[in-house]
């Protein structure tokens, strides 16, 4: 059954560096997703992204957040400077069509010190 | 009022029994509706989907009602493997919304 993947599954940075965590969404997926769960909160909505564009950012996707889809199969989200606030699990999802479920990928734990 | 509410639990069960949980969402232009399950530190998976219609698959029957707001997961026979937290989402279309919106999600253990 096909995955979504994602690496690392965990990153340790210092406050202030650039991260980039990656993606494989499901090979004949349409729409992606990054999402962010702080430890003991809800999963929250960051971005969503289609034919090569973003189609939404919630307010906590600001300037310091970017995502990109650099060949036909990786899907990533950098956070340029990270904060402390940023330490968090960070999902990726994918789905067929706009509506339909979307499914998740393992995570990666990012801690910023 | 929050997006989509859920009661944390934890809800307790010994095994073999049928446990409920409701949600209730607040955006009337919610269109898709799901149940997650997630395990400690893992990603949510898919449980299921909710319809109108109500739907069942197995042990887990999930029913919606859209006048009310209000959407329903009812887990028969548990199991030691439904132990878990089971999140409420749903999904506004339209006006170039795809977002899943999350509960905090009911903690289930089901005891021997």
């Amino acid at each position: 059954e096909p995955e979504v993947t994602q690496t690392p599954s965990h990153q340790v940075t210092q406050m202030g560096q650039e991260v980039i965590l990656r993606c494989v969404p499901i090979s004949n997926h349409l729409y992606f997703y990054w999402y962010r769960q702080i430890l003991g909160q809800k999963v929250e909505f960051l971005v969503s992204f289609y034919n090569n564009e973003i189609s939404e950012k919630s307010e906590i996707f600001d300037d310091q957040f970017s995502v990109e889809r650099p060949d036909g199969s990786n899907f990533t989200l950098k956070i340029r400077s990270t904060k402390l606030e940023d330490s968090a699990m960070y999902f990726c999802a994918s789905t067929k069509r706009q509506g339909s479920e979307q499914y998740f990928g393992p995570g990666t734990r990012l801690t910023v010190t | 009022r929050k997006e989509v509410e859920q009661d944390p639990g934890p809800f307790n069960v010994p095994e073999g029994a049928t446990v409920a949980f409701n949600c209730t969402y607040s955006n009337s232009a919610s269109q898709s509706f799901f149940w997650y399950r997630q395990d400690c530190r893992k990603e949510p998976k898919l449980l299921m989907s909710v319809y109108s219609s109500g739907n069942e698959d197995g042990r887990f029957t999930a029913q919606l009602n859209r006048a009310s707001q209000y959407i329903s997961l009812l887990i028969r026979d548990s199991k030691l493997s439904d132990s878990a937290t089971y999140l409420c989402v749903v999904n506004k279309i339209g006006a170039g919304s795809y977002q899943l919106t999350f509960g905090k999600g009911t903690k289930l253990s089901v005891i021997p």
